[in-house]
C-alpha cells in the first residue's frame, strides 16, 4: 500500500510569507496528525483529524497555523505569515486506530529566513 | 519535568553487544506505548508497540512497568543496522496525540 506522502520535502520562504504543506495519508485512515521538530528539540504534537473533524488542536502554536482536511482525505497546514522560529521539520501521520502507533510521512523541511 | 524522558545517550556499542534504553512517563493515566526508531533526516519509523505484559520481536524486547512508569527496549546481538535514534512514545488515549521522548542514539561499531 502507498504511504503518507507529504509535499513539498523542502521549502524555504522568507520571514512574513505563506507556505501550505500538504499531507495524503494511507487510504482509509481516519486519523490524520501534524507533528512538528524545530531544531534541537522532541517532536511535539500539533493537531489531530479524525477524517475531516479537528479532534485535538491544542498543539497548534498560535493562529498563524491553519490546517485542513476537506472531504477526509488529504490535508493541508498552512503557515501565513512564517516566522524564523517557524522553521523545523513537519511531520504528518496517519492511523486506522490510533492504538497501533502511526505511520509517518518523510516530513517537509520549512526554513524560514 | 518532562511528560516523557528517555536515557539521555548517546550509546556506542561493539557488534554483538546488549543494549537497553529506559524511558518514564509521567501521566499515570497513560494508554498506549510504543518504540519508534529514526534514522538520520528520516521520518520516525515504528519498531514495536510495548504491552503490559511484555514483548518480543526478534532481538527486540519490550517492557512496560505501569507501577513504575517506565518503559524499557532491550536489544540483543546489536547490528549496524541498528544504529539510529530510538524514541519512546506515550498516548494520553489511545487514537490521540503521541507524546515523544527526545530520543537516544545508539551508535554499534564493528
Amino acid at each position: 500500500e502507498a504511504g503518507v506522502t507529504q509535499f513539498p520535502s523542502h521549502s524555504v520562504i522568507e520571514k512574513g510569507q505563506t507556505v501550505t504543506l500538504r499531507c495524503d495519508p494511507i487510504s482509509g485512515h481516519d486519523n490524520l496528525y501534524w507533528y512538528r521538530r524545530v531544531m534541537g528539540k522532541e517532536i511535539k504534537f500539533l493537531l489531530h483529524f479524525v477524517k475531516e473533524s479537528k479532534q485535538d488542536e491544542s498543539g497548534m502554536p498560535n493562529n498563524r497555523f491553519l490546517a485542513e482536511r476537506t472531504g477526509g482525505t488529504y490535508s493541508t497546514l498552512k503557515v501565513q505569515p512564517a516566522e524564523l522560529e517557524d522553521s523545523g521539520v513537519y511531520f504528518c501521520a496517519s492511523s486506522l486506530t490510533g492504538d497501533r502507533g502511526y505511520t509517518f510521512g518523510s516530513g517537509t523541511r520549512l526554513t524560514v529566513v | 519535568r518532562k511528560e516523557v524522558e528517555q536515557d539521555p545517550g548517546p550509546f556506542n556499542v561493539p557488534e554483538g553487544a546488549t543494549v537497553a534504553f529506559n524511558c518514564t512517563y509521567s501521566n499515570s493515566a497513560s494508554q498506549s506505548f510504543f518504540w519508534y526508531r529514526q534514522d538520520c533526516r528520516k521520518e520516525p519509523k515504528l519498531l514495536m508497540s510495548v504491552y503490559s505484559s511484555g514483548n518480543e520481536d526478534g532481538r527486540f524486547t519490550a517492557q512496560l512497568n505501569r507501577a513504575s512508569q517506565y518503559i524499557s527496549l532491550l536489544i540483543r546481538d546489536s547490528k549496524l543496522s541498528d544504529s539510529a535514534t530510538y524514541l519512546c512514545v506515550v498516548n494520553w488515549s489511545n487514537a490521540g496525540k503521541s507524546t515523544f521522548g527526545d530520543g537516544t542514539t545508539l551508535t554499534v561499531k564493528p
